[in-house]
C-alpha cells in the first residue's frame, strides 16, 4: 500500500526553485521522511531526509509539517540537471525495513 | 569516497539462460538490497540482507535466489530467464539506521 502521495509531474524554470509536495497522512510516530531522485535510468540517488525537524544540506531542504502529514522538498536554485524524478519515501527505524518506491514527481526544468 | 559497486554493468542472455549479477557495498554498510526497475516502471524492492541474513523480501520470483557473503558483497541469481525478466537491477546499501546508498545498476536484457 503506497504511504505518500505525490504530484505525478511539474514544471520549474531554471534558476527558480523548485517546491516538491508529498502527502503522507499515515505517517506513525517512528517513521522518517526520505527523498531521493532518480536521474534518466541512473541509480536512486539520496537527497535528504528527516524526522520531525526541518532539515537542510547541501542539496536541498526539507519542510515537515507540524503534524507530520506532509512535507515539501525545497530546491532553492533548479538546474538542468535537476530534471528527474522525485521520490518522496517513508520507512520505519527497523533495520531491515526496505525502501518503498511508489510514484514520484518527474520534475522538469525548463531554461 | 567509495560507492557502491555493481558488475556486470550490460548483461545480454538468452531465454532459460541463467545470469549472476554481483553487488558490492560501501565498506562497513551491514545492509544490502536488491531492485528491480522494468522499463518505465518504478524500483521494485526484491530482497535484503543485514548482516549477511536475509532480513525482508519483496516481490522477486522464485527463479531468482540472493545471498549476502562473509565479505558483504552480495549475488543475485537469475535461473530460467523469461523475456519479462529484462529491466535495470539495482543493490544499494547502509550502514544501520542511516540512508540507503544505490549503485549506478546491471542493466540485463534477456532475448
Amino acid at each position: 500500500d503506497a504511504k505518500t502521495t505525490q504530484p505525478p509531474s511539474m514544471d520549474c524554470a531554471e534558476g527558480r526553485a523548485a517546491n516538491l509536495p508529498c502527502n503522507h497522512s499515515t505517517i506513525s510516530g517512528n517513521e522518517y521522511v526520505y527523498w531521493y531522485r532518480q536521474i534518466h535510468s541512473q541509480g536512486p540517488q539520496y537527497i535528504i531526509h528527516g524526522l520531525k525537524n526541518n532539515e537542510t544540506n547541501e542539496m536541498a531542504s526539507l519542510i515537515i509539517t507540524e503534524d507530520r502529514k506532509s512535507s515539501t522538498l525545497i530546491l532553492p536554485h533548479a538546474t538542468l540537471r535537476d530534471t528527474a524524478v522525485y521520490y518522496c519515501i517513508v520507512r520505519g527505524d527497523n533495520y531491515g525495513q526496505n525502501f518503498v518506491f511508489g510514484p514520484g514527481t518527474r520534475l522538469s526544468v525548463l531554461p | 569516497a567509495a560507492g557502491v559497486i555493481q558488475s556486470p554493468r550490460h548483461l545480454i542472455k538468452e531465454k532459460r539462460e541463467t545470469a549472476t549479477l554481483k553487488c558490492y557495498p560501501i565498506p562497513r554498510h551491514d545492509t544490502v538490497y536488491w531492485y528491480q526497475q522494468g522499463p518505465g516502471q518504478d524500483p521494485q524492492f526484491l530482497i535484503s540482507f543485514y548482516e549477511k541474513m536475509q532480513s525482508d523480501k519483496g516481490s522477486i520470483p522464485d527463479r531468482f535466489s540472493a545471498q549476502q557473503f562473509s565479505d558483504y558483497h552480495s549475488e543475485l541469481n537469475m535461473s530460467s530467464l523469461e523475456l519479462g525478466d529484462s529491466a535495470l537491477y539495482f543493490c544499494a546499501s547502509r550502514l544501520s539506521d542511516t540512508e540507503a546508498f544505490f549503485g549506478q545498476g546491471t542493466r540485463l536484457t534477456v532475448v
